[in-house]
């Protein structure tokens, strides 16, 4: 039984180039939902996907960033133009809404993380 | 103001201490809520959901006063193993199922 993955772990790029992060869900899980934390602060929520249809997006996502996860399955952050200030940990989560799954309905499950610096 | 607000601490406690953090929210649509824990550059990790009778497990307890917009986590009989950060989570109030985290609440026990 596997949990959320997340690659890479650690990316360090020069500002204004752009990143992609992977996100690989628990298998049965329908939602994924990306976060965004910093330094002494809580996870901030982005965006979530329902299978394939993204269903809602903060205001914390500008144009810069967008986020696909075309077949169900694992999504995509990418991040255009990078700026210093979207070095932060990307968090991804996944849950299962529906009945028959062995771990508890709606309950979100963390990836470890993909931590962005931005020199 | 904050969505979700937590005294961010740190609260330095010696073994064996009982310790208790609050936690005050904002969204009154909010219907569920949780206790995540984090340790240092990791993940959060679900210690808790939280219901309005209030619920125990082991050492930690959890209560919610949705009058008040009011929860609070009791740790009892405090382990150098409960050392973390404490973040305090609400739904974001509609389906979709969003949260909305506090900004956490340190801990460190002490031998």
């Amino acid at each position: 039984d596997t949990g959320v993955s997340q690659d890479p772990r650690h990316k360090i790029t020069k500002r204004g180039q752009n990143v992609t992060f992977r996100c690989d869900p628990i298998s049965e899980h329908n939602r994924l939902y990306w976060y965004r934390q910093t330094l002494g602060q809580g996870p901030e929520f982005l965006t979530y996907f329902q299978n394939e249809a993204q269903l809602e997006k903060s205001r914390l996502l500008s144009d810069r960033f967008s986020a696909e996860r075309p077949k169900g399955s694992f999504s995509t952050l990418e991040i255009q133009r990078t700026e210093q200030g979207d070095s932060a940990m990307y968090l991804c989560a996944s849950s299962w809404t529906g009945t028959g799954s062995g771990r508890a309905k709606d309950t979100q499950y963390f990836g470890p993380g993909t931590r962005l610096t931005v020199l | 103001r904050k969505e979700v607000e937590q005294d961010p601490g740190p609260f330095n406690v010696p073994e064996g201490a009982t310790v208790a953090f609050n936690c005050t929210y904002s969204n009154s649509a909010s219907q569920s809520f949780f206790w995540y824990r984090q340790d240092c550059r990791k993940e959060p990790k679900l210690l808790m959901s939280v219901y309005s009778s209030g619920n125990e497990d082991g050492r930690f307890t959890a209560q919610l006063n949705r009058a008040s917009q009011y929860i609070s986590l009791l740790i009892r009989d405090s382990k150098l193993s409960d050392s973390a950060t404490y973040l305090c989570v609400v739904n974001g109030g509609n389906q979709g199922g969003k949260l909305i985290f506090g900004q956490g609440t340190e801990l460190s026990v002490k031998p």
